[in-house]
């Protein structure tokens, strides 16, 4: 079953410091990958995604994340967190050719920056 | 430009009730898809609708059953709620037309508690 792996729960991290949220996929076949953000109570937001082209891909708010076939992974990095980027981000990945664009999603990294 | 619409934002029911659901896409979009997203978990595809039909369903009883008006709007029907259907429950919205079916746009969502 195709299914998206997102390795941690929850990531505490200082404002300023970097981050990275980790993403694994189960695939054999051309994928699209996506990132949402979901702050508290709200619908999810379109951070970035990689559809085709450059594997780095850069999206709102200062994110970007790295395509990486061979590993099957798309992890999300932003260089210096802020204390607004507290949120939940949920990675998605469907599938080229499929009879739809249905999105399978992980279970979501909660990203929790302190002062 | 309008982002994609919900309504109503909550609702409470009890257990045997029907509910319904309603959305409207993004402008210039064409396809709405129905996600259910459970308290700390991920969201999982329900259906979606493209020309007024249903072109792929996920792992979800009869009792989950969806609309689509020509004006591409949308509704979500359950039938018979189970305490279990309790969830915030997600449009998004694409465009076959405009040839990106692969990026949807979340709406707020409808919180659903059944009682």
């Amino acid at each position: 079953a195709q299914s998206v792996t997102q390795l941690d729960s929850q990531v505490p991290v200082f404002e300023e410091a970097p981050v990275e949220l980790r993403c694994n996929y189960s695939s054999s076949v051309s994928v699209y990958l996506f990132w949402y953000v979901q702050y508290p109570n709200q619908g999810l937001q379109l951070l970035l995604k990689y559809l085709s082209g450059s594997t780095l891909v850069k999206g709102i708010n200062g994110f970007e994340a790295e395509f990486n076939k061979s590993q099957t992974s798309f992890h999300l990095r932003k260089p210096s967190v802020h204390i607004s980027d507290t949120a939940e981000y949920f990675c998605a990945v469907s599938y080229y050719g499929g009879a739809t664009n249905k999105l399978i999603f992980g279970t979501g990294t909660l990203l929790a920056v302190q002062p | 430009d309008a982002g994609v619409t919900q309504s109503p934002t909550h609702l409470i029911k009890t257990r045997g009730q029907q509910v319904t659901l309603r959305c409207s896409p993004k402008s210039g979009h064409d396809t709405v898809s129905w996600y259910q997203q459970a308290l700390g978990q991920g969201p999982q595809f329900i259906f979606q609708y493209y020309e007024e039909e249903e072109r792929q369903r996920g792992n979800f009883p009869d009792r989950f059953s969806g609309h689509q008006f020509p004006n591409y709007s949308s509704e979500l029907n359950v039938n018979a709620l189970l305490l279990g259907d309790s969830a915030l429950y997600l449009c998004a919205s694409s465009s076959i037309r405009a040839g990106d079916l692969e990026t949807q746009y979340f709406g707020p969502g409808t919180r659903l508690l059944v009682l």
